[in-house]
């Protein structure tokens, strides 16, 4: 089956750092995204690891361990505007997209 | 057009009508998904269109769903004697396959409440 864990609800404080996991089990695996989604907006693409290793775009970094099926978002110096939901997506195979529930981050001044 | 489109942005009907959903993908996208997104859940995969290839049906959660999609243009995502369960927002989202990292990009979504 597919299945994809993400805590529920974090909390952080504003320029601090958060780091949201994200682990799966999937049939097969062709890439792992993150989107954001703000509440009662549609989810807008953060980032796309398909090999191990990090990759890092600006604020915002993400981590793939394939042999693990672990993955996190790293996001530094938090800003108000960051609170969000962060959705967890397998591409498992062909165009086959699997989103785990997301993690609903609320930053504090 | 800049983006996905979708209409309407919201329907409210009653238990035992038909709907009918509109997504309006970015122009040269090939590939066209469809999503449902019950309140404070995740998305949940529907239907993927990719082509002229055969769609990928295997989310749609009843025969009471279904889908078609014109050549590489507009899809219509029609839910038939709708039930109180079906409430949620349905996301449609659209991508350039041949590109690597594949980014789907999203639609404002329909937001569906069946009395």
């Amino acid at each position: 089956g597919q299945n994809i864990d993400q805590p529920t609800e974090m909390t952080a404080t504003e320029g601090a750092i958060v780091q949201i996991n994200c682990t799966y089990q999937t049939s097969g695996f062709n890439g792992l995204f993150w989107y954001q989604q703000h509440a009662g907006e549609a989810p807008t693409f953060l980032s796309y690891n398909v090999l191990d290793g990090l990759e890092e775009k600006g604020r915002f970094s993400s981590f793939l361990s394939r042999s693990k099926g672990y993955s996190y978002l790293l996001l530094k110096e938090l800003q108000m505007k960051d609170s969000a939901s962060y959705l967890c997506a397998v591409r498992a195979w062909g165009q086959n997209f699997v989103f785990g529930p997301g993690t609903r981050l609320s930053v504090l001044p | 057009g800049a983006g996905v489109s979708q209409s309407p942005s919201n329907k409210v009907t009653e238990k035992g009508k038909d709907v009918e959903l509109r997504c309006d993908p970015i122009s040269g996208h090939t590939a066209l998904y469809w999503y449902r997104q019950r309140l404070g859940q995740g998305l949940e995969f529907l239907i993927y269109f990719q082509g002229n290839s055969a769609p990928d049906k295997s989310g749609l959660p009843s025969d009471r769903f279904s889908a078609e999609r014109t050549g590489e243009s507009v899809s219509t995502l029609t839910i038939q004697r709708t039930q109180q369960e079906d409430s949620a927002v349905y996301l449609c989202a659209s991508s350039l396959v041949a590109v690597q990292n594949n980014e789907q990009f999203f639609g404002p979504g329909t937001r569906l409440t069946v009395l």
